[in-house]
């Protein structure tokens, strides 16, 4: 049963430049979350994604933005780098709140380096 | 507005030592509770969960038992392990969302 996956591991961008994240999530779960974990501090949740639409979004400026795909895969773009969007990005899946599901499991996430 | 408060790190203790990592959070209505593990250069992963008052979560010897008198979710190992070094986070989960606390890193020595 793969779990959480993730790709690239590791991106290295420059100020002003777009990237794009990307998710599958485990087995059976349709619900997809993001989050962002600066350096020694805790995960800060960005969006949910269900049934192709965000369902909920943090406190992150909408140069950060989403989608997820019919078979459940997810993609996290965020435009117009800064110094401060260097993290690692971690995607999550779940079943739906829908579906009873309030459970969610981690990929290994991506490290983003801003250069 | 819902929020979790851990203790700082770092926490270090002698290998077969007592651990309790203290966690209290505010919440409206009765979220789900949760410690989660992250290892050097990891993902996070599940520890343990407990989805109502009086729960107690419990998975490799860690257990945590969910006190709404006390609004606490603190976690204890009765004997801890060099392989459970790690960070330790607690977080709730307020309709389908993580709130996380900043975490706690726990070092064991032999």
């Amino acid at each position: 049963d793969a779990g959480v996956t993730q790709s690239p591991t590791h991106l290295i961008k420059t100020r002003g430049q777009q990237v794009t994240l990307r998710c599958s999530p485990k087995s059976g779960h349709d619900t997809v979350s993001w989050y962002q974990q600066a350096l020694g501090q805790g995960p800060q949740f960005i969006f949910q994604y269900y049934e192709e639409e965000e369902r909920q979004r943090g406190n992150f400026p909408d140069r950060f933005s989403g989608h997820q795909f019919p078979n459940y895969s997810s993609e996290l773009n965020v435009n117009a780098l800064l110094l401060g969007d260097s993290a690692l990005y971690l995607c999550a899946s779940s079943l739906s709140p829908r579906g009873g599901g309030d459970t969610q499991y981690f990929g290994p996430g991506t490290r983003l380096t801003v250069l | 507005g819902n929020s979790v408060t851990q203790m700082e790190g770092p926490v270090t203790l002698s290998e077969e030592a007592f651990l309790t990592i203290n966690c209290t959070y505010t919440a409206t209505g009765y979220p789900s509770l949760f410690w989660y593990v992250q290892y050097p250069g990891e993902g996070l992963q599940l520890l343990l969960k407990a989805t109502k008052a009086d729960d107690k979560g419990s998975n490799k010897g860690f257990e945590a038992t969910y006190r709404k008198e006390t609004t606490s979710f603190h976690l204890e190992k009765g004997s801890v392990q060099v392989s459970d070094s790690a960070v330790y986070f607690c977080a709730l989960s307020p309709r389908g969302k993580l709130i996380f606390g900043q975490g706690t890193e726990l070092s064991v020595k032999p």
